[in-house]
């Protein structure tokens, strides 16, 4: 079955980076997308952008571009999100998703989700 | 960027009641709209893509309609299980979700 395994929950002090990791296993890793997608306490859910694990390319969402790296290590199927420059307003829970890609349609949608990992940041 | 709202921001329903949420775009979007259901403390789960196609798994007492700048998620029967907060999402032009619905017991 398909599973996204995320890693462990994050303390930060603001000005530092996190590096959220994110681990498929049940299908193609390659044969996805992987998009990032936060959630604020008590908020709404925003996504952060996307990646192809397969050819490594990326697409940020406005907000966060210059801020957030994505990459990926195709030999233990897992992803990373790192978000650098951290502020109190990043204290959120970090979640991935798959992307499923309907190549007929064009419909996109994420099909599993990981688990979420809670980044707090905090001086 | 295209700006998704949704309606009403929250509702109360009982067990059987027949629930229909809202959700606009700010441009057309044809039918690239997906719905997703999250639970306190838990991932979303994806209910409905391209405007109406049910995810796999998915009870049939969910629905969706709608095109272009319009949709609407329909819970026929509203079951205990049902009360959550209720997302929709753009798949146009990157992802854009929308601000989210919460169902809650009356």
């Amino acid at each position: 079955q398909v599973q996204l395994v995320q890693s462990g929950a994050e303390v930060k002090k603001p000005g530092a980076s996190v590096k959220v990791s994110c681990k498929a296993s049940g299908y193609t890793f390659t044969s996805y997308d992987i998009n990032w997608v936060r959630q604020a306490t008590g908020q709404g859910l925003e996504w952060m952008g996307w990646m192809n694990p397969n050819s490594g390319n990326t697409g940020y969402a406005q907000k966060f571009q210059g801020r957030v790296n994505f990459t990926r290590n195709t030999s233990i199927s897992t992803a990373y999100m790192e978000l650098s420059s951290l502020r109190s307003e990043d204290t959120a829970v970090y979640y991935c998703a798959r992307g499923y890609y309907d190549i007929l349609t064009g419909y996109q949608r994420g099909d599993y989700w990981g688990q979420g990992t809670l980044v707090t940041v905090s001086s | 960027d295209i700006q998704m709202t949704q309606s009403p921001s929250s509702l109360s329903a009982s067990v059987g009641d027949r629930v229909t949420i809202t959700c606009r775009a700010s441009q057309s979007i044809s039918s690239y709209l997906n719905w997703y259901q999250q639970k306190p403390g838990k991932a979303p789960k994806l209910l409905i893509y391209a405007a109406s196609s049910l995810q796999s798994g998915v009870p049939s007492r969910f629905s969706g309609s709608g095109s272009g700048t319009d949709f609407t998620l329909t819970i026929s029967s509203l079951q205990p299980e049902d009360f959550a907060t209720y997302y929709c999402q753009q798949s146009h032009n990157t992802f854009t979700f929308g601000p989210g619905t919460k169902v809650d017991i009356k």
